[in-house]
This record gives C-alpha cells, structure tokens and sequence, in this order.
C-alpha cells in the first residue's frame, strides 16, 4: 500500500513555465514532509520540506504548499529552467521515523 | 557534498548468489539507511541502523540483512540473491532522527541474472 501518493508520473513544462507536483498521504500522524530531487546517476538531494503547522514555505524558486485538511501537499517551481529537469520525490515521516517516498515525477524543461 | 561511498557502484550477478553492498561515511552520523528504488515504487526502505549493531527492520526487508560493526560502515548482504532483488539501492545518512534530512549516496545499481 502506497504510504504518499504522487502525480504525475511526468512532467514537461516550458522554460519560465511553472512546474507543479501533487502528492497527497492518508497517515495524520506524519509530521515532516521533504521533498528531493534526483538526477540521473545521483541519488535524491533534500530540495525543501515544511512541517504541517504551516501552509506554505518558499525556498528561491521552490515553494512547497500544504493543505492539513485535505492531507495534500505540492511543489511548485517558479521560472522552470532546463537545469531543473530531473526526478522529483515527495515523503512524508512521522517524528523522523522511516521515511515512506511517493513514486516520483519525471520533470522535463523545454528550452 | 556528504561523505557517503558505496560500493561496488555496479554489479551483475547470478540467481542464488550471496552479494554484499557496503555504504562508508565520513560524516560520523549516528542514523544509516538502506532503500532500493524500483520503477513505480519510489524509495522503500530496506534496513535501517540507529546506531554500532543497532539495526531494525524497514518496510521491505524480506530476503536482506544488515550488520554494522563501526559508525562508518553500514553492508547489505543479500544472502541469496533472486531476481525481484534487481534494482538500485542507496544508502542514506542521518545525525538526527528526525529533524535532519537524509543525505544520499549516489547508488548501486545491481542486476541479478
């Protein structure tokens, strides 16, 4: 049973575009919410994350959106840039324990 | 970036093959991780270690084992290696449960024949 459900699978934008990435989760108990981005041959760096007493956190051009009541929460990536294309995961932890991973969204950025 | 080696970075073996991955960090983080990553499951966790011998199971942990006899090193033996065991596996550090984020190596890609 998937834990952190994400859409979509894939994602292709236009350069300046804005990119946005959905995931939602049933568990009311996780309490920390990353997410990662993954390039090809690498494995996933921390992107942003946000804890649930809060509604929005914007790090530059990432800003993550949280919805408590409907359990959902999603990346936005302002200005998308070719650089940006890579793999996307979200997660979702309570207290720091194991970690349950989305299945990740493939974002490709047209120059 | 942090200092996580794995190793080997790719292996092709055979069905009932024994195969050992091993993790080493320089960060002397308390917290280790083992996930693999498969095509429309994202990351699952494998085994994890809170500590020198402290191991728990994760969420797929079925046909794996773990051991961690120095802070630095975390190996993931497969004892008896089956096809549905080839994937990519990460290792992951921590120094805090909880509010540190994870920091992952850059994998080990397996294939079993």
């Amino acid at each position: 049973q998937q834990q952190v459900k994400q859409s979509p699978q894939s994602l292709i934008v236009q350069k300046g575009g804005i990119s946005i990435i959905n995931c939602a989760y049933e568990n009311t108990a996780f309490d920390y919410f990353p997410w990662y981005q993954q390039f090809p041959g690498k494995g996933p760096a921390l992107l942003i994350a946000i804890r649930p007493d809060v509604s929005e956190k914007k790090e530059g051009r990432f800003t993550i959106s949280f919805n408590k009541s409907a359990k959902q929460f999603s990346l936005h990536i302002m200005d998308s840039q070719p650089g940006d294309s890579a793999t996307y995961f979200c997660a979702a932890s309570r207290s720091g324990n194991q970690f349950y991973f989305g299945t990740g969204t493939s974002l490709t950025v047209i120059p | 970036d942090a200092g996580i080696t794995q190793s080997p970075r790719h292996k092709v073996t055979e069905t009932g093959t024994p195969v050992t991955l091993r993790c080493h960090q320089t960060e002397n983080h308390r917290y280790m991780y083992w996930y693999r990553q498969d095509p429309g499951h994202g990351l699952r966790l494998i085994h994890y270690s809170y500590g020198v011998k402290d191991t728990d199971k994760g969420e797929v942990s079925d046909g794996y084992s773990v051991s961690r006899s120095k802070t630095e090193d975390f190996l993931l033996t497969l004892e008896s290696a089956t096809s549905s065991q080839t994937s990519v596996y990460f290792c992951a550090i921590s120094y805090k449960q909880g509010a540190q984020p994870q920091h992952f190596g850059d994998g080990t890609r397996l294939s079993i024949l």
